[in-house]
């Protein structure tokens, strides 16, 4: 139980496109995901917490319009890379909490962006 | 949420304990320790978490000090597939997770 997907696994894109990514629990209701961000050889950094049915909370630093975050139901959120630039290359990965009063965190298994 | 330090690297031999050291010395009461680990090029996995005392499941044990400035995961009988970047959190109850840059386990055959 408690798996978490992503779709795509690997993207290329060219510059000043967007690119959408999918982060979906497969067998239970998240109501909180979580977005982050890792590059070559760094350790992951948050992006932005997303509740079900509300405005998605960046952290410092992260440019919400750049980084559009939908967690329209239980079982799906979305991140949308506007106006992609090579710099925004990356592995992205979600994580979702099974609810409050859990405390484990379940992580998809990542989206290589690749931003030509 | 408290920071905590672990050594950037250890290994072990195949089919020995791996003994993973963390030390949170800020650690507040109502915060949790939490290890994951990743897997190179792939999702964190979560491996187990404690509040005060020992745990363990199927994938490790978990011991906690009394006074709750550190913590040892231990994997008990490595293999190959252990090799990953494991990370210790503290965090309370229904908090973000803030990754360190955790500790590169090597297991050897």
């Amino acid at each position: 139980g408690a798996v978490v997907s992503q779709h795509p696994s690997w993207v290329i894109c060219k510059s000043g496109t967007s690119v959408k990514i999918e982060c979906r629990s497969l067998d239970f209701q998240a109501t909180t995901m979580f977005w982050y961000r890792q590059f070559p050889k760094q350790s992951l950094m948050l992006m932005a917490t997303s509740n079900e049915g509300s405005k998605a909370t960046y952290e410092q630093g992260v440019e919400k319009d750049k980084f559009l975050i939908n967690h329209a139901s239980l079982t799906l959120s979305t991140l949308t890379v506007t106006s992609a630039h090579p710099e925004d290359s990356s592995f992205y990965i979600c994580s979702a909490r099974v609810g409050l009063g859990t405390y484990e965190q379940y992580f998809g298994p990542g989206t290589r962006l690749t931003v030509t | 949420d408290a920071k905590t330090t672990q050594p950037p690297s250890m290994d072990c031999a195949e089919g020995r304990a791996a003994n993973l050291p963390c030390n949170h010395s800020t650690i507040s009461g109502n915060e949790y320790v939490y290890w994951y680990r990743q897997i190179h090029s792939q999702g964190p996995q979560y491996i187990i978490h404690g509040l005060k005392n020992n745990e363990t499941n199927e994938m490790a044990s978990l011991i906690i000090t009394e006074d709750r400035k550190s913590s040892t995961l231990i994997l008990p009988h490595a293999t190959l597939r252990d090799t990953a970047v494991y990370y210790c959190i503290a965090a309370g109850a229904n908090s973000k997770l803030t990754f360190g840059k955790g500790i590169t386990l090597s297991v050897r055959p």
